[in-house]
């Protein structure tokens, strides 16, 4: 079945860092994918979506790119802040159950 | 912007009890869903719906019954609640394939 895996579950950094959180996938076709986050006491929100091969998405300085030949999709930002603590979620839908499989989330500290 | 609206926000049961979460949206979207997230298991699929009187078993749907009565409302039900099922349960609505999930703002669930 279709899967979303998110490889690190905490990342603690300080302002200013170039952040990466890694998101793989294993799905049929072609998947959309997502980026979604997280405050404290919120439900989880759309940060940004992609939906081809090489398209890249992005949001408040995040970016993604749809990468289908290594079916990978990372999180990057050149230059975290303090209001960037949150967790993030990865995220699929298929194109034939309309299902939303997602990552375990990875949850970012930054360090003012 | 789409609204999805969760009562109760928290919630104390006692083992064996019955709970009801009930979920409204605004959006018109014929697809709802019912996740429970908890530490190092990210959101997980318990109950689906792609309309008015359908209900699909999602990843993890063992102790919990939905109901959809209408395109608007979505509920999710445990008959007999367990400690195990203290979480924080969310749902959302989405339009289809490749279209973004709306969440509500969740529900803390004790049981005790």
């Amino acid at each position: 079945g279709d899967s979303v895996t998110q490889t690190e579950g905490q990342v603690a950094l300080s302002e200013e860092d170039f952040l990466t959180i890694h998101c793989n996938y294993s799905a049929s076709g072609y998947p959309t994918l997502f980026w979604y986050v997280q405050y404290p006491g919120e439900g989880p929100q759309l940060l940004f979506r992609a939906s081809r091969d090489k398209e890249k998405g992005s949001s408040r300085g995040f970016e993604a790119t749809y990468d289908k030949g290594t079916t990978s999709f990372h999180l990057r930002k050149a230059s975290v802040q303090e209001s960037d603590s949150a967790v993030y979620y990865c995220a699929l839908s298929d194109t034939g159950y309309q299902n939303f499989y997602f990552g375990k989330g990875t949850s970012l500290t930054v360090i003012p | 912007e789409a609204a999805v609206t969760q009562s109760p926000r928290n919630k104390v049961a006692v083992t064996g009890g019955k709970v009801t979460l009930s979920c409204n949206q605004t959006n018109n979207h014929n697809n709802m869903y019912w996740y429970r997230q908890d530490t190092g298991h990210g959101l997980r699929l318990i109950h689906y719906s792609y309309g008015a009187g359908s209900t699909e078993k999602g990843d993890i749907p063992d102790g919990y019954k939905a109901s959809r009565p209408s395109q608007e409302n979505f509920s999710l039900i445990l008959e007999l609640a367990t400690p195990s099922q203290t979480s924080v349960y969310f749902c959302a609505s989405g339009g289809g394939p490749g279209e973004r999930l709306f969440f509500g703002h969740g529900t803390k669930l004790s049981v005790l």
